[in-house]
C-alpha cells in the first residue's frame, strides 16, 4: 500500500521559477526522503529529513516536515531545465530500512 | 567507483517462460531490494534481503523469487512470466548503518511479457 502521496501529479514551470511539491503520508515515520528520477533512469537520493526536524536545506533544495499534519514539501528554487524529472517522497516507518514510495510528481521546467 | 548494475536493460519474453533479472552492487551493502515501477502505482517492493541467505517478501511478491548467495548479487526470478509482470524493475541497495536509510538504485530493466 502507498504510504506517501505526492501533490500535484504534474507541474510545469518556467526556468528560474520556484517549484513546490507536497507529500502526505499516513502513519508515523522515522524519516522522510525525496528522490529524483530522470526519464529512463534509476532513482537518485536528494535529501533526508528526520521526524524530529522541521526544515532542511541542500543547495537549491528546501524540505519541510510537519509531523502533526503528516506532510512534507520539497521546494526547488531557481529551477533549471535540468531539474525536469519525476520527484518521489519515501517514508521509513522504522521497518528495518524498508522505504515506501509515493507515486511521484512529474516536474517539467521549460527553458 | 562503487555502483549498482542491472542486466539485461531490456528483455522481451513470452508468457510462461522463466526469466531472471540480475542485480550486482559493489557498495558492499548488506541490504538489497527489488521494486517494480508501473504507471499509476509508483514503486512497489517485490522482495528484499538483509544479507547472505536472507530473503523476505515485499508488497507484491507473488510470482517472483530471489536468492542471496553472496553480498554483491540479488537475482530476481519470474517463475512463469505473465503479461501482468510487464514493468520496469529496479534494484536498490543500502548499508546497515544510520546512512543505510538512503537507498542507491540501479538503472532499471524494462521487461515486456508477450
Amino acid at each position: 500500500s502507498q504510504q506517501g502521496e505526492e501533490d500535484p501529479q504534474a507541474l510545469s514551470i518556467q526556468e528560474g521559477e520556484n517549484a513546490t511539491m507536497n507529500c502526505s503520508y499516513k502513519t508515523s515515520i522515522n524519516n522522510l526522503q525525496w528522490y529524483r528520477q530522470n526519464s529512463g533512469r534509476g532513482l537518485v537520493h536528494l535529501i533526508l529529513i528526520r521526524s524530529n526536524e522541521r526544515e532542511k536545506h541542500s543547495g537549491r533544495l528546501r524540505v519541510t516536515l510537519d509531523t502533526s499534519k503528516k506532510s512534507s514539501s520539497l521546494l526547488i528554487t531557481a529551477s533549471r531545465a535540468a531539474d525536469t524529472a519525476s520527484y518521489f517522497c519515501a517514508t521509513d516507518g522504522g521497518s528495518n530500512y524498508k522505504l515506501t514510495f509515493g507515486k511521484g510528481t512529474l516536474l517539467t521546467v521549460n527553458p | 567507483d562503487a555502483e549498482i548494475t542491472q542486466s539485461p536493460r531490456h528483455k522481451i519474453t513470452e508468457t510462461g517462460r522463466q526469466v531472471t533479472l540480475a542485480c550486482h552492487q559493489t557498495w558492499n551493502h548488506n541490504n538489497m531490494f527489488w521494486y517494480r515501477q508501473d504507471l499509476g502505482h509508483g514503486l512497489r517492493l517485490i522482495h528484499y534481503s538483509y544479507g547472505v541467505q536472507d530473503t523476505n517478501k515485499g508488497e507484491v511478491s507473488d510470482g517472483y523469487s530471489v536468492s542471496r548467495s553472496n553480498t554483491e548479487d540479488l537475482p530476481l526470478t519470474l517463475e512463469s512470466a505473465a503479461s501482468s509482470q510487464t514493468s520496469v524493475y529496479f534494484c536498490a541497495s543500502s548499508d546497515r548503518t544510520r546512512d543505510g536509510e538512503t537507498q542507491y538504485f540501479g538503472p532499471g530493466t524494462r521487461l515486456l511479457v508477450l
